[in-house]
């Protein structure tokens, strides 16, 4: 099956300072990725939908400013989280989507991204 | 905005035992329904789907029943085994308007399966 991965796997940093997520698809092609955000015990929270080459929709509540995204190839995605504060602390996860075994509405997701702001 | 629910939060089921997780949706355009089952730590993972167009679709221990008229989405896990304990979250796929080729999670059931 179609495989994404995300680079780190967790990361803990300092308030006020950024992080970069990496999503990358492996074994397809992504036209179109999905960064979602998930607190515990809670749900996937689309953020945004980004398309290669093209800028990222945001959905409503998130600021683009400050969650940066980034499709520059059809492999790759990244999510920047700008000036992290404790409350960002979160499980990110991305999802690709392309053209994979057929079936074109399905998202491949990632393993997700821990990310702890002290 | 559109919105997919669950009835139960929690499950437990003794092993072998068949297991029945529910879902209402709301969005009657929603084209396909997907079945995640997310283990601590790690990212969905897809466990079976449904066109809105079919009733039914089974898999390996697993069946997906749609019912439209109630907009009611389950997913049934036969002999459940240990294995099986997880977070399964059912998501729709929107088939129009701003919420096109995006998927909208359930809150997520939580299932215990007990040796």
């Amino acid at each position: 099956g179609a495989v994404v991965s995300q680079h780190p796997s967790r990361v803990i940093c300092k308030s006020g300072t950024s992080v970069k997520i990496e999503c990358r698809s492996l074994d397809f092609q992504a036209t179109t990725m999905f960064w979602y955000r998930q607190f515990p015990k809670q749900s996937l929270m689309l953020m945004a939908t980004s398309n290669e080459g093209s800028k990222a929709t945001y959905e409503q509540g998130v600021e683009k400013d400050k969650f940066l995204i980034n499709h520059a190839s059809l492999t790759l995605s990244t999510l920047t989280v700008t000036s992290a504060h404790p409350e960002d602390s979160s499980f990110y996860i991305c999802s690709a989507r392309g053209i994979a075994g057929g079936k074109i509405n399905e998202q491949f997701f990632g393993p997700g991204t821990r990310l702890t702001v002290l | 905005g559109e919105s997919v629910g669950l009835h139960l939060p929690t499950l437990s089921v003794q092993e072998g035992d068949n297991s029945i997780i529910n879902c209402a949706y709301s969005n009657s355009a929603s084209d396909y329904f997907i079945w995640y089952k997310q283990e601590s730590g790690k990212g969905p993972q897809f466990i079976i789907d449904i066109r809105s167009n079919m009733d039914k679709r089974q898999g390996q221990r697993v069946t997906v029943l749609l019912n439209k008229t109630v907009k009611h989405l389950s997913l049934q896990i036969a002999a459940t085994q240990p294995g099986d304990s997880a977070v399964y979250f059912c998501a729709e796929n929107g088939a129009g308007g701003t919420s096109y080729g995006k998927l909208t999670f359930g809150q997520g059931t939580i299932l215990t399966v007990h040796p």
